[in-house]
């Protein structure tokens, strides 16, 4: 079962452009919903993160925007760039609990073209 | 400040055969996990730890067994390698405070053949 869905499976913006990617997830337990970039040969890195109580964050050109009656958040990336051609990974953590482990979208490969 | 180090990066085994990934972290987190990355999969949860001596199963334990008997270092096995194994596996580990990021490694690149 596949708790967080993320699509498009890969995207092309040309450079300037905006790039929007989408999840859902299905567990109600889920409060805090980071997004991770992950460049060629790397681990991913944790890019920007929002819990449930707010509706929008932003960091310079990346912005979450979270959906809670529609279990639905997406990730902006405004003035896309040919350095930000990496995969996006959502992800989704209940906070309560013991393990605090993360459930992964199956992430974005996303291409910025010059 | 190394953060999360995997031990090896790249590594080819014959089906049937067994090997240990090490991981190993250096800013005294209590947790501590193992995922594998497969094209279209995301991460999908190995093995987790949330402290010296515990560990529970993830999403797709089978084939695997953990370790972690100091709290800087946790230990994925294979104990029979098997095609399907093939992946890259990445250790994460976070602490246990309001601070809830996940640090991850570079990957280990491993191919069963």
């Amino acid at each position: 079962q596949q708790q967080v869905k993320q699509s498009p499976q890969s995207l092309i913006v040309q450079k300037g452009g905006i790039s929007i990617i989408n999840c859902a997830y299905e567990n109600t337990a889920f409060d805090y919903f980071p997004w991770y970039q992950q460049f060629p040969g790397k681990g991913p890195a944790l890019l920007i993160a929002i819990r449930p109580d707010v509706s929008e964050k932003k960091e310079g050109r990346f912005t979450i925007s979270f959906n809670k009656s529609a279990k639905q958040f997406s990730l902006h990336i405004m003035d896309s760039q040919p350095g930000d051609s990496a995969t996006y990974f959502c992800a989704a953590r209940a906070l309560s609990g013991s393990a605090r482990q993360l459930t992964f979208g199956s992430g974005t490969q996303l291409t910025v073209l010059p | 400040n190394a953060g999360v180090t995997q031990t090896p990066k790249f590594r080819v085994l014959k089906t049937g055969q067994s090997m240990t990934l090490l991981c190993a972290q250096d800013m005294n987190h209590e947790y501590m996990y193992w995922y594998r990355q497969d094209p279209g999969m995301g991460l999908r949860l190995i093995h987790y730890s949330v402290g010296e001596g515990t560990t529970a199963k993830g999403e797709v334990p089978d084939g695997y067994n953990v370790s972690r008997l100091k709290k800087q270092n946790f230990l994925l096995g294979l104990e029979s390698a098997a095609p399907s194994q093939t992946s890259v596996y990445f250790c994460a580990s976070s602490s246990a405070g309001t601070n809830t990021e996940a640090f991850f490694g570079q990957g280990t690149r491993l191919t069963v053949v």
